[in-house]
Formats: structure tokens, C-alpha cells, sequence
């Protein structure tokens, strides 16, 4: 069972526009973090988000978790060829156990 | 402080044969986690070991297996491969309230 879907799946952009991820579950996380993967690595840790309602900012990279601790967004301004790669979110339930997002493969075109 | 290492990093075995990936954590992590990564079914949880004991398990069968050491290293098994196992396998080990993730770089397992 899929518990997050991540939306768009694929998003090709051009270098300095802005993009929004979205990450959306029917269940409550205690917890949301956000990673990035490129290829042939493993999925680095962005962010960890915990409280419902909470923005956090990463350089050009927003994020927030929903009111109700059942989804999140990612938002990114001014996009870079750099920012390039798979973004995965994972949500933590109450038994410790992570389960991730379908990810979104995001391009950036210089 | 070294990152998480994995252990090999490619591997190539024929259906029936079995397979042993290993992972080291970053020091002073006590808990390790194992993921499947395929295109088709993205990221999916295998199991979770702290302190020697499996805390978590996926929904993956009996095939693949996993242990712990006292060092805090882990190993997991795949018994019988089949050509959908095929997949990088990542190790995550992690510490913290919020279990912060710290990925290695993942073994690349193909069954032909």
C-alpha cells in the first residue's frame, strides 16, 4: 500500500522558474522529512518538518507541513540546473516506521 | 564523522543463488533500516534493527532476511533469487527523536 503520492511525477522546468511539490497521505505522520536523490546515490535528508502548520526555509527551498500532519509541500524559487534530481518525501508513523512518496523527478534546463 | 558505506556496491547473480549486502552506519547510530528501490515501486521499507533486534518489518517475504551486530553494522540476505529482486538496495541508519535518515550509497543488484 502506497500511503504517499507525490504530485507531479515528472516536472521539467527552465532554469529561474519557480516549482511546487506536493507530498499527500490520508494518514497523520509525527513527523515529514524531505529528500533528494541523484543518480546512482542514495536519497540525501533536506529537512524534517514535525509540527503541523510549520515552514521551515532552506536557501531558495520552502517547505511546510499541512495543519493536520497529513501532507506537505516543497516549494522551490528561482530553480537551478542543480536543484535537479529526485525529490522523495517520507513520512514517519507512530511505529517509528518511515513510509515514502512516490517521488517526482524534477529538471532543470539550464 | 565517515558516512554510511555499503558494501558491494554492484552485484550480479543468476536466478536461485543468494546474496549477502552489507552496510555500516555512521558512528554512534544504533539503528539501521534497509529499503528496495525500484522504478516501478519506488522506495519500499524491508526492516529495521536496533541494538541487534528487528524493531520494524515490510511487507517483503521470508526470502530476505536481516541481522545486526553488536558494532552496529548490518547485513541482509535474499535467499533464492528471483529476476524481480533486481533493485538498488539502500541502508539507512539513523538517530535522533525524529529518526533522521542518513542514506549510503546503495547496492545495485541484478538478477539475471
Amino acid at each position: 500500500t502506497q500511503l504517499l503520492e507525490q504530485s507531479p511525477q515528472f516536472l521539467s522546468i527552465q532554469e529561474g522558474e519557480n516549482l511546487t511539490v506536493y507530498c499527500n497521505s490520508s494518514s497523520v505522520f509525527s513527523s515529514l522529512q524531505w529528500y533528494r536523490q541523484e543518480p546512482g546515490e542514495g536519497p540525501v535528508l533536506l529537512v524534517t518538518v514535525v509540527t503541523g502548520g510549520e515552514v521551515k526555509k532552506l536557501k531558495r527551498l520552502t517547505f511546510q507541513f499541512g495543519d493536520a500532519r497529513k501532507d506537505s509541500s516543497l516549494h522551490i524559487t528561482a530553480a537551478q540546473p542543480g536543484d535537479t534530481g529526485l525529490y522523495l518525501c517520507a513520512g514517519l508513523n507512530t511505529g517509528n516506521q518511515f513510509y515514502f512518496g512516490t517521488g517526482t523527478s524534477l529538471t532543470v534546463i539550464p | 564523522k565517515a558516512g554510511v558505506t555499503q558494501t558491494p556496491r554492484y552485484l550480479i547473480k543468476t536466478r536461485g543463488q543468494q546474496v549477502t549486502l552489507s552496510c555500516s552506519p555512521i558512528s554512534g547510530h544504533r539503528s539501521v533500516s534497509w529499503y528496495q528501490q525500484t522504478p516501478g515501486q519506488g522506495l519500499q521499507f524491508l526492516f529495521e534493527y536496533f541494538s541487534e533486534t528487528q524493531r520494524n518489518k515490510g511487507n517483503f517475504p521470508g526470502r530476505f532476511s536481516g541481522r545486526q551486530f553488536s558494532n552496529s553494522r548490518s547485513e541482509m540476505n535474499v535467499s533464492t533469487l528471483e529476476l524481480g529482486d533486481s533493485a538498488l538496495y539502500l541502508c539507512a541508519s539513523s538517530w535522533g527523536p525524529n529518526n533522521e535518515q542518513f542514506f549510503g550509497p546503495g547496492t545495485r543488484l541484478t538478477v539475471l
